[in-house]
């Protein structure tokens, strides 16, 4: 089993460019979630989607854009790159929102130059 | 804003001593969780206690939970430096309704061989 897999692992981008983080998973989890880590501030919720057609906003959604067309896939588009959006970025997905243990990413550190 | 904060923010101890880390949080919750992230990985689920259980075991780990503090300890016993990485906890809303687990902002163990 692959679990939950993330591509890029890394990244470099100019400010102002456009790119998309893809996530997939092959476990038939409904929930997907994508979070940001920054040091010494744990992961911070960014977007997330209780299944496919359904997204909702997270605690820092500014900049980011995410779609669910199918239940493994969740790609995470960053619209227009800005230094501050520097930070490694992990991809969950689990059976049920915050109530069964999550499944990450090994993550993709984004560096916006 | 972090939901559950982890203390010590750093720990370091000798191989074989035991390993306690304290986690507060500040609702009510479902459910609270542990990870373990090993350098430039993603997270890896240790436990999950619920909000009526008080205590758990697994292997060489050991869970309380005391909802009555909102605050929740993890011991490790018998360290090896294996155990070397960063630990979180992560907690459950008590609606299911939108979002996902909180996370802390961690606790990083140094196990010396």
């Amino acid at each position: 089993n692959a679990g939950v897999t993330q591509t890029p692992k890394f990244q470099v981008l100019k400010t102002g460019q456009s790119m998309t983080l893809q996530c997939a998973q092959d476990m038939n989890h409904e929930y997907m979630s994508w979070y940001r880590q920054d040091p010494g501030m744990g992961l911070r919720l960014i977007h997330y989607s209780v299944g496919a057609g359904i997204t909702d906003q997270g605690e820092v959604p500014n900049g980011y854009n995410v779609s669910r067309s199918t239940t493994e896939d969740f790609p995470l588009r960053l619209l227009s790159a800005a230094p501050s959006q520097t930070s490694v970025y992990f991809c969950a997905s689990s059976f049920l929102t915050g109530k069964t243990e999550a499944f990450f990413g090994q993550g993709t550190r984004l560096t916006v130059v | 804003s972090q939901q559950g904060e982890e203390d010590p923010q750093a720990l370091s101890i000798q191989e074989g001593e035991n390993a306690t880390m304290n986690c507060s949080y500040k609702t009510s919750i479902n459910n609270l969780q542990w990870y373990r992230q090993n350098s430039g990985r993603g997270l890896v689920h240790l436990i999950l206690i619920r909000s009526n259980e008080r205590e758990k075991h697994s292997g060489r780990l050991r869970v309380t939970l005391d909802t009555s503090k909102k605050s929740s300890s993890l011991l490790i016993t018998a360290s090896r430096a294996a155990d070397t990485a960063s630990y979180f906890c992560a907690t459950g809303p008590m609606d299911t309704g939108r979002r996902a687990l909180t996370f802390g902002s961690g606790t990083r163990l140094q196990v010396q061989p």
